[in-house]
């Protein structure tokens, strides 16, 4: 079965500092990538997804993540956060084009960016 | 216009007891899934349905949880004799699947069952 990693649970960090939040997933067949991103009290939103292509996806709010597929990584960065980035972020996979709408989420990584 | 919307926000119950949790798709979105969020982790598939029908329910804990989605718009995800182990929040998303798959899923905020 898939899964995805996210090595940590929460990065703090400095305002105008840059960030990477790491996620790992195993798989060995072609899978899509996501990154969500839940602001207190709020649903759930899409800042960027890997479904081919060029390995560098760029998102919303700034945010980019490269796919390596050689290490199964797909880690997000951002050059310098604010302080309205501080949330709740999740890596996901779907399986590929036979499962693709069944999202496989990491445990998340809490972003606390201060001033 | 709207989002994804869930009703009610916030529900607790005792053990034991029956519950309904409600959400309304974005309005034309073909696509509806339900997935449980429990502390400290990252959502968990529950159920998908294309249209009126339950494409895939293997996410289904058990056969205490139920939903349905009778006109293919609005779902109600049901959960029958309450443990305190389903306390979580439920969160819904809707698509507009497409041929490409991979469809961007929008959320809704989510209501959180806690169960005595």
């Amino acid at each position: 079965a898939q899964s995805v990693t996210q090595l940590d649970s929460q990065v703090p960090v400095f305002e105008e500092a840059p960030v990477e939040l790491r996620c790992n997933y195993s798989s060995s067949v072609s899978v899509y990538l996501f990154w969500y991103v839940q602001y207190p009290n709020q649903g759930l939103q899409l800042l960027l997804k890997y479904l081919s292509g060029s390995t560098l996806v760029k998102g919303i709010n700034g945010f980019e993540a490269e796919f390596n597929k050689s290490q199964t990584s797909f880690h997000l960065r951002k050059p310098s956060v604010h302080i309205s980035d501080t949330a709740e972020y999740f890596c996901a996979v779907s399986p590929g084009v036979d499962s693709s709408y069944k999202l496989i989420f990491g445990s998340g990584t809490r972003l606390l960016v201060r001033p | 216009g709207a989002g994804v919307s869930q009703t009610p926000s916030n529900k607790v119950t005792e053990k034991g007891k029956y519950v309904e949790l409600r959400c309304d798709p974005i309005s034309g979105h073909t696509a509806l899934y339900w997935y449980r969020q429990s502390l400290g982790q990252g959502p968990e598939f529950l159920i998908y349905f294309q249209g009126t029908g339950a494409a895939d329910d293997s996410g289904l804990p058990n056969d205490r949880f139920f939903a349905v989605r009778p006109e293919g718009s609005v779902s109600t995800l049901k959960i029958q004799r309450t443990e305190r182990g389903d306390s979580a929040v439920y969160l819904c998303a809707s698509s507009n699947f497409g041929l490409a798959g991979a469809d961007t899923q929008y959320f809704g905020p989510g209501t959180r069952l806690t169960v005595l």
